[in-house]
């Protein structure tokens, strides 16, 4: 499994964008790269996936460089409901059964 | 939007108790997976499951758990003597295939050992 490195905190007003880089030097050539939310006393919700370039869908848009070794989570006008801690997550067939999350980015938006 | 159902919400237990946690997955789910998190720490896989066998487990899910699929909507952790570094949230997840994108998680169940 590729290691990832997300920093531990962001903080963010109401209606700005958020970009959350992730690093993952070691990302193998079948690896995908998916983000989780997880709100406090809940389990991590699914948020976007993505092989290369560039993935949106009507939460987020997920950026991917040619060299795949970072992503950039990026969340369009934040809310105070997006304060939540996401995390990034590398792997391909060989983790299907085991996600493995890491410390994650602890993101607060404030008014 | 189908859920993971996960009772009870929060357990509290003495130690050296059995406790069983529930769960009841999407309903065309193939896949069923244990994780946990001990307050302030890190998601952590326990085991994952398919096709009525446990197909990976983690250093975690040693001989004290077991999971169960009673029948064909509960899947069930048990922990057998329970210990005081037991205390986590413990989430239940499914997936329709294998692949990060299909996890659809539950809210949890508070397991508090006493």
């Amino acid at each position: 499994l590729a290691k990832t490195t997300q920093p531990i905190s962001m903080d963010s007003y109401e209606g700005q964008e958020v970009n959350i880089t992730c690093s993952h030097n070691n990302i193998a050539t079948n690896d995908y790269i998916t983000w989780y939310q997880q709100f406090p006393s809940q389990g991590p919700r699914f948020i976007i996936q993505g092989y290369k370039t560039k993935v949106t869908n009507e939460v987020a848009s997920l950026f991917i460089p040619a060299d795949r070794k970072s992503s950039t989570l990026s969340l369009p006008r934040v809310s105070l409901s997006d304060t939540a801690v996401y995390y990034c997550l590398v792997g391909g067939t060989d983790s299907w059964g085991k996600l493995q999350f890491g410390a994650g980015t602890q993101v607060v938006v404030t008014p | 939007e189908p859920e993971v159902t996960q009772t009870p919400s929060h357990q509290v237990t003495q130690m050296g108790q059995e406790v069983i946690l529930r769960c009841v997955p999407i309903s065309n789910h193939l896949y069923f997976y244990w994780y946990r998190q001990i307050l302030g720490q890190k998601v952590e896989f326990l085991v994952s499951f398919y096709n009525n066998e446990i197909s990976e487990k983690s250093e975690i899910f040693d001989d004290q758990f077991s999971v169960e699929r009673p029948d064909g909507s509960n899947f069930t952790l048990k922990i057998r003597s329970t210990k005081l570094e037991d205390s986590a949230m413990y989430f239940c997840a499914s997936s329709e295939g294998q692949g990060f994108y299909g996890y659809t998680f539950g809210s949890g169940t508070r397991l508090t050992v006493v």
